[in-house]
């Protein structure tokens, strides 16, 4: 079946570690992006990239890395840098041009302790 | 101002209801719109694409006005299993095609 498929479900962090968030997806897209959701918010935008090798800062993108080195995988990597990374984050898809809507992941929750 | 408005809600409404969010958008220019549902502790899923002439799906109907830059969804005879958060989504203008997020409206469908 043709999926976006995040992992771990749950991640725990010790405080100035750095930690990596795997996306990966099958459904042949060119667009992948990163969304922080903290409890009761909306989305906000972290990173997002149209086409391997290349991926664009969003609106919160200080403390967290991304690459693009295939298709596939957009790996989110959470820096000591960033200060309050205890959050749900999620990792979506789509193909690029207008009209095509966003497939998510199901998530990674990570909890600072 | 935000790129994409919702009212947060919560919404609380009877089971059977009709009940309707507005979202507005700031860039003119946008090009692509949808709405998302997303249950407690879940990814978001989409719910409808809306389109210029406007869209229904069974019980669910939206739609967009350009002119005063508003989405809407209209939910009719709600039922329980309604109850979640709904995102108004945004595609970008630009080549970049970014999605933008609404925060969301809350609407919890009662016995």
């Amino acid at each position: 079946d043709g999926g976006i498929t995040q992992s771990p479900k749950y991640l725990f962090r010790k405080e100035g570690q750095n930690v990596t968030l795997s996306c990966e997806q099958n459904l042949n897209h060119d667009a992948m992006y990163w969304y922080r959701q903290d409890p009761g918010q909306g989305l906000r935008l972290i990173y997002y990239s149209q086409i391997v090798n290349d991926f664009q800062k969003g609106d919160i993108a200080e403390g967290y890395s991304v690459s693009r080195e295939k298709k596939e995988s957009f790996p989110l990597t959470v820096t000591s840098a960033q200060k309050n990374p205890t959050a749900f984050y999620l990792c979506a898809s789509s193909k690029t041009g207008g009209g095509t809507e966003a497939f998510f992941g199901q998530g990674t929750r990570l909890t600072v302790v | 101002r935000k790129e994409v408005e919702q009212d947060p809600g919560p919404f609380n409404v009877p089971e059977g209801a009709t009940v309707a969010f507005n979202c507005t958008y700031s860039n003119s220019a946008s090009q692509s719109f949808f709405w998302y549902r997303q249950d407690c502790r879940k990814e978001p899923k989409l719910l409808m694409s809306v389109y210029s002439s406007g869209n229904e799906d069974g019980r669910f109907t939206a739609q967009l006005n350009r002119a005063s830059q508003y989405i809407s969804l209209l939910i009719r005879d709600s039922k329980l299993s309604d109850s979640a958060t709904y995102l108004c989504v945004v595609k970008g203008v630009d080549s970049s095609y970014k999605l933008i997020f609404g925060s969301g409206t809350r609407l919890l469908v009662r016995p």
